[in-house]
């Protein structure tokens, strides 16, 4: 179970276009989503995170124009990098939320997809 | 702010050995979870295992287990019957109790040898 899928695994773009990357919990409902960026050799950086039905929460720093985040269902969340360069090459990386209880304690633990690696030519 | 601290950049073992990561945090929190995270060289991130602060109790799933220092603020990971598969990269974070987001440490880098 709590199964993330990203789309596409890779891509390469032109500098000045646009490209949306999709993240998808397979088999779980997720209200919220995070998205993270991991230059080589390097730890995750939280971008942004992603909540069902309402505007994302962006990081201090990340530029919400440039980075679009769209959660439009409780499986699928997509980040969008608009006009991008190739400073924004990097792989980016999702994760979906499972939240439930036990005992009441929370049991909320972050499920990762595969990641996208973008090139920016 | 809550940081974390992964002193070792990298680490190497025999296969079938055991070895022990590090991972300490800095916080004025009293409730929050821990976990230690893997990452292949296929870069997917895998949960590992995951403690609750409040809990003394340290968390074991199969060959892995926590070393959770409450008062030290200190959380190692250590692996057992170490395998070729084990390799990867692997993250300590700290989640606040009353929020989702993960924190995590710069990583440290498993080789397993033969």
């Amino acid at each position: 179970g709590a199964v993330v899928s990203q789309h596409p695994s890779w891509v390469i773009c032109k500098s000045g276009t646009s490209v949306k990357i999709e993240c998808r919990s397979l088999d779980f409902q997720a209200t919220t989503m995070f998205w993270y960026r991991q230059f080589p050799k390097q730890s995750l950086m939280l971008m942004a995170t992603s909540n069902e039905g309402s505007k994302a929460t962006y990081e201090q720093g990340v530029e919400k124009d440039k980075f679009l985040i769209n959660h439009a269902s409780l499986t699928l969340s997509t980040l969008t990098v608009t006009s991008a360069h190739p400073e924004d090459s990097s792989f980016y990386i999702c994760s979906a939320l499972t939240t439930g209880t036990s005992g009441g304690r929370s049991t909320d633990t972050q499920y990762f997809g595969p990641g996208t690696r973008l090139t920016v030519l | 702010a809550q940081t974390v601290t992964q002193s070792q950049p990298e680490m190497s073992v025999q296969e079938a050995e055991t070895v022990t990561l590090s991972c300490t945090y800095d916080t004025s929190e009293s409730d929050y979870y821990l976990f230690w995270y893997k990452q292949p060289p296929s870069r997917q991130m895998i949960l590992v295992i995951r403690q609750e602060a409040y809990k003394q109790q340290n968390a074991t799933e199969n060959r892995f287990s926590v070393n959770f220092q409450k008062a030290a603020k200190s959380f190692s990971l250590k692996i057992s019957d170490s395998q070729l598969g084990d390799a990867a990269m692997y993250f300590c974070a700290y989640q606040s109790y009353n929020t989702d987001k993960l924190i995590f440490g710069t990583g440290t880098r498993l080789q397993v040898f033969p």
